[in-house]
């Protein structure tokens, strides 16, 4: 089944623990990023990638990072994690770039920061 | 810069009415793709329909239409014959042609559509 999936799918933490959210793709799609949600804002970009070892900042990348060493996977880092950061978090993944190409999400990781 | 507006916060209706959710958008580019999302209760992000730029019929999956009107930048989506599974958010978005520069999905703030029995 053509899928993305994430890991954890609910997180509490507490301030300045570094944590590790996984997102990997089975579609062999270039073209992966992250999004958080947050009420009345819908979703944001944080990061994006156009392939294996090429990412680059979205609207909101403080406080995040990134990486793309495999073209299945685009974890996302918090590396001292922050309460402004509590969201709900979907990693996506397209075929390319062009605009006719739908993003395919995940399900969602709700993180609390405590 | 783009942007999405959904003007309505919360829709309530009533089971197999049809429903229109209204979303217009702002862009420069001639190219570009619009897309509906639809968000149960349970989080994740349920890809509905899309309409590209260029498309001159509008787009049809089922029980959904996109009501794309160009001149006036709008996209609106249209849900006949609602049913109580329909309750749900519903995002509309856009992606823009890469070759300007756009790397992303921009949404709206979403309409929570409430189906009564």
């Amino acid at each position: 089944e053509a899928q993305v999936t994430q890991n954890p799918r609910y997180l509490i933490t507490v301030t300045g623990k570094k944590l590790t959210v996984t997102c990997s793709q089975n579609m062999n799609h270039e073209y992966m990023s992250w999004y958080r949600q947050d009420p009345g804002l819908g979703l944001r970009q944080i990061y994006y990638s156009m392939n294996v070892e090429v990412t680059d900042k979205g609207d909101v990348p403080e406080g995040y990072k990134v990486s793309r060493k495999e073209k299945r996977n685009f974890p996302l880092i918090l590396e001292s994690p922050s309460p402004n950061q509590t969201s709900l978090y979907f990693c996506a993944s397209s075929f390319g770039l062009a605009f006719t190409y739908e993003q395919y999400f995940g399900p969602g990781t709700r993180l609390t920061v405590t | 810069a783009q942007k999405i507006t959904q003007t309505q916060p919360g829709m309530f209706v009533q089971e197999k009415e049809a429903v229109t959710l209204d979303c217009t958008y702002d862009t420069s580019d001639q190219s570009y793709g619009l897309f509906w999302y639809k968000q149960p209760s349970s989080g994740e992000m349920i890809f509905l329909i899309y309409q590209g730029s260029y498309d001159e019929q509008n787009a049809t999956e089922g029980r959904y239409s996109l009501n794309f009107q160009k001149a006036r930048k709008s996209a609106n989506l249209v849900i006949s014959a609602s049913q109580l599974g329909d309750s749900a958010m519903y995002f509309c978005a856009m992606r823009e042609d890469p070759i300007q520069g756009a790397q992303k999905l921009v949404f709206g703030q979403g309409t929570r559509l409430t189906i009564n029995p």
